[in-house]
């Protein structure tokens, strides 16, 4: 499968606690993105990368929220310290700078306890 | 500002039936916009795109309109199958990235 991937799909963790997320776009693909999804709602922009450089964050990333592409390939997302109104989907997509369409991974479901 | 939204937050249709799934946005600069379908517990699924210089691009069994005059998108669905059941939403492209609206859930009944 050459699709996006994401790993773990699922993370259930305690209030408090820091956890990390990666993301694997489809190959060559230069630009890569990160987005929430709570329950009843569409996806919302966090931010994203071309190759290895963070371009732009929305005002939703807050300080406990870190995102890197360290080699230009995969992505992590670390939410430090969770809150439970962190709980959602997120999902990573990534486009090829010569399209316009995004495309998604299976996103992980986060839950905090 | 931008934003998108479906008139319907929920369509049933009969089986074999075409759907048809409407989308008004508010930013008359959008010149991209995307049909994503997704299923339960999945990631959004690319379905169609639609350049503003274009009125309808046909795909598979799915068709989708844009009227730039009254800002009003749709995707037609030819011959519904319980396969088409999901949730869609319309999307544009702002800036680099994606705005959702809250979309619509698609029911098929047999």
């Amino acid at each position: 499968d050459t699709g996006v991937s994401q790993d773990p799909r699922h993370k259930i963790t305690k209030r408090g606690q820091n956890v990390t997320f990666r993301c694997d776009p489809i190959s060559e693909h230069n630009r890569l993105y990160w987005y929430r999804q709570t329950l009843g709602q569409g996806p919302e922009f966090l931010t994203y990368f071309q190759n290895e450089a963070q371009l732009e964050k929305s005002r939703l990333l807050s300080d406990r929220f870190s995102a890197e592409r360290p080699k230009g390939s995969f992505s992590t997302l670390e939410i430090q310290r969770t809150e439970q109104g962190d709980s959602a989907m997120y999902l990573c997509a990534s486009r090829n700078l010569a399209g316009e369409a995004q495309y998604f991974g299976p996103g992980t479901r986060l839950l905090v306890l | 500002g931008e934003s998108v939204g479906l008139h319907l937050p929920t369509l049933s249709v009969q089986e074999g039936d075409n759907s048809i799934i409407n989308c008004a946005y508010s930013n008359s600069a959008s010149d991209y916009f995307i049909w994503y379908k997704q299923e339960s517990g999945k990631g959004p699924q690319f379905i169609i795109d639609i350049r503003s210089n274009m009125d309808k691009r046909q795909g598979q069994r799915v068709t989708v309109l844009l009227n730039k005059t009254v800002k009003h998108l749709s995707l037609q669905i030819a011959a519904t199958q319980p396969g088409d059941s999901a949730v869609y939403f319309c999307a544009e492209k702002g800036d680099d990235k994606i705005i959702f609206g809250k979309g619509t859930r698609l029911h098929i009944l047999p």
